[in-house]
């Protein structure tokens, strides 16, 4: 069946640095990919969105890398600060558009 | 546009209550989904609806919970009777064709 698996439940690091999470799925060709963030208390916010032809996209101080042979996706924040410091989900497009969320990982950014 | 609204933010009911989970999702959206988010199972599709029709309620969890979406502005999700393992944070998005979702503030449900 179709998997999606987000590195380990939380991360921390130290303000400055690079953050990197890792989105990796199983037994599906997704024709995109999408991160998103939430804070605690609130519903998701979208981030931004890969497609399969795409190796890496850019905003600001995010980064996405797809790798299909891999069958994963990397999720880098540069120059991290305190503020984003939240969870980070990934989401599929599994069967038929729905798009279906790992579990997150949640971010902890210290000054 | 303010985005997608859910009400009540809150409910605190007791088991065998009904409750009923309200959503508008964003003007000229034409897809609508209801998520529910727990600590032990994470965020889960529970139905979605394109132009108003139920496409798929495979992640309906049991026949006690059903939605609805009466026209383009307005979805309920009901639960009855409610037990407490239906405690959950209960999320609508809606999106366009498929894109990018919009998650509403969420309901938070609390069943005693």
């Amino acid at each position: 069946s179709q998997k999606i698996e987000q590195n380990s439940e939380a991360l921390n690091i130290q303000e400055g640095k690079t953050a990197t999470l890792t989105c990796n799925y199983t037994n599906y060709s997704p024709a995109y990919l999408q991160w998103y963030r939430q804070d605690p208390g609130r519903g998701p916010v979208f981030l931004l969105l890969i497609r399969e032809n795409e190796k890496e996209k850019r905003k600001e101080r995010l980064k996405v890398t797809f790798d299909t042979t891999l069958k994963q996706s990397l999720f880098h924040i540069t120059a991290s600060q305190p503020a984003d410091s939240a969870t980070y989900l990934c989401a599929l497009p599994f069967n038929a558009g729905k798009s279906t969320f790992g579990d997150g990982t949640t971010l902890t950014v210290k000054p | 546009d303010a985005g997608v609204i859910q009400s009540p933010r809150h409910e605190v009911t007791e088991m065998g209550q009904e409750v009923t989970l309200r959503c508008k999702p964003i003007s000229g959206h034409n897809s609508l989904f209801w998520y529910r988010q727990t600590m032990m199972r994470g965020l889960e599709l529970l139905i979605y609806f394109n132009n108003n029709v139920p496409i798929d309620d495979s992640g309906m969890p049991e026949d006690r919970f059903s939605a609805k979406m009466p026209n383009a502005s307005f979805s309920t999700l009901k639960i009855q009777p409610s037990e407490p393992r239906d405690s959950a944070v209960y999320f609508c998005a809606s999106s366009f064709s498929h894109g990018e979702l919009f998650f509403g503030e969420g309901s938070r449900l609390t069943v005693l």
